[in-house]
């Protein structure tokens, strides 16, 4: 079975630090990965997604993260936050098996940006 | 074009009685998803409606929970007798293909006292 774990339940950073959110996620097939972000009072979005491909996913906002198949890792990083990064992030899976079609998510890590 | 919209945003039931959650999915999308997550915790899977039929439906707590999508449009969830566990957030999602994006509501905030 699936599962996704997100090892930081919040994060506290400064403006223009980077930061890492970190995931782990286990499941015996080839695996699609995605972040989404909830912003206060909305719904969640999709932020990036692994299909296939370079392992190396990007954001239209300056997010990234690594897909690494050895460490069943999908961390997301940003070289330097804003105040309007504060949101809460989730980490998901979906499988092959299943054609895609169920998405499994994590607990969510709450990144808190101070000025 | 609408999104995914969510009824109630936020519903205060005593233990017992009875709440029926709305889901309406953006339009032509054939895979609507059910989501809960309480109090912090992972988002968990409830269900899955391909249209109309019941794709995977393995998170459904109990069988006080029942969840229909009619003509394959908007879809329900009821929670019946409600139970001081059931509080939490309900979230409901809708994606044409296998490999897409969900498109989330803003959810539905359940409370049971």
């Amino acid at each position: 079975a699936q599962s996704v774990t997100q090892l930081d339940s919040q994060v506290p950073v400064f403006e223009e630090a980077p930061v890492e959110l970190r995931c782990n996620y286990s499941s015996s097939v080839s695996v699609y990965l995605f972040w989404y972000v909830q912003y206060p009072n909305q719904g969640l979005q999709l932020l990036l997604k692994y299909l296939s491909g370079s392992t190396l996913v990007e954001s239209i906002n300056g997010f990234e993260a690594e897909f690494n198949k050895s460490q069943t890792s999908f961390h997301l990083r940003k070289p330097s936050v804003h105040i309007s990064d504060t949101a809460e992030y989730f980490c998901a899976v979906s499988d092959r098996y299943t054609g895609g079609f169920k998405t499994i998510f994590g607990a969510g890590t709450r990144l808190f940006v101070k000025a | 074009e609408a999104g995914v919209t969510q009824f109630p945003s936020h519903s205060v039931i005593e233990k017992g009685q009875t709440v029926t959650l709305r889901c309406d999915p953006i339009s032509g999308h054939d895979n609507l998803y059910w989501y809960r997550r309480v109090m912090g915790k992972e988002i968990k899977f409830l269900l899955h409606f391909v249209k109309e039929s019941k794709q995977d439906e393995s998170g459904m707590p109990n069988n006080r929970f029942l969840a229909e999508r009619t003509g394959g449009t908007y879809s329900t969830l009821k929670v019946q007798p409600a139970e001081l566990e059931d509080s939490g957030v309900y979230f409901c999602a809708s994606k044409e293909g296998n490999t897409g994006e969900l498109f989330f509501g803003e959810g539905s905030r359940l409370t049971v006292l």
